[in-house]
């Protein structure tokens, strides 16, 4: 009964370097969500998706792409790192009328 | 617009003590209002909900009532243990049940001591 799965746990970057955030549902979710969690800011939206094939920018979007090429899957992307990128982020995923469920975070670094 | 604020933590309790952690929220027509609970190391878990006005949500001890005409949803416990230590956020989804979009609270950070 995993939930929601997100890979890798921990990752340290330098300044430049790309890379992908990879989150996992097996609950059949349509929705899905990509946040940071910040000392004192609580979470914020970075990009969502509404369905396989659809996304949109949340509230922190610049820096960061995404897809969702299959339902079950929500890619975040960092083109190039950057120390203001240093942060937990969290995927999240639900259906209608139902609360969201989180992942356990991937705490990345960027030096 | 959407908005949900609680207080500051962190919040520092003996166990046994009383716990009140006070969440007043801004939403246009009838959101469904939530109680998420984060341990060191992990990612939310939905605490308690609550859908409608007057609603009360518990589980594991804690309680919060959807208070309609003084937009809040105050979190409390009655006896607090040390394993509650967590941080706590309020939340709202403007649509009834939860889902599209939920507006989370900075967080409150309790802590409580043996």
């Amino acid at each position: 009964n995993a939930g929601v799965t997100q890979t890798p746990k921990f990752r340290v970057l330098k300044t430049g370097q790309s890379m992908t955030l990879l989150c996992a549902q097996d609950m059949n979710h349509e929705y899905m969500y990509w946040y940071r969690q910040d000392p004192g800011m609580g979470l914020r939206l970075i990009h969502y998706s509404v369905g396989e094939g659809t996304t949109a920018k949340g509230e922190v979007p610049d820096g960061y792409n995404v897809s969702r090429l299959k339902k079950q899957n929500f890619l975040l992307g960092l083109e190039s790192a950057a120390p203001s990128q240093t942060s937990v982020y969290f995927c999240a995923s639900t259906s209608i009328n139902q609360p969201q469920h989180f992942g356990d975070g991937t705490r990345l670094s960027i030096l | 617009g959407n908005s949900v604020t609680q207080m500051e933590g962190p919040v520092t309790l003996s166990e046994e003590a009383f716990l009140t952690i006070n969440c007043t929220y801004t939403a246009t027509g009838y959101p469904s209002l939530f109680w998420y609970v984060q341990y060191p190391g992990e990612g939310l878990q939905l605490l308690l909900k609550a859908t409608k006005a007057d609603d009360k949500g518990s589980n594991k001890g804690f309680e919060a009532t959807y208070r309609k005409e003084t937009t809040s949803f105050h979190l409390e416990k009655g006896s607090v243990q040390v394993s509650d230590s967590a941080v706590y956020f309020c939340a709202l989804s403007p649509n009834r049940g939860g889902g599209f979009k939920t507006i989370f609270g900075a967080g409150t950070r309790l802590f409580v001591k043996a």
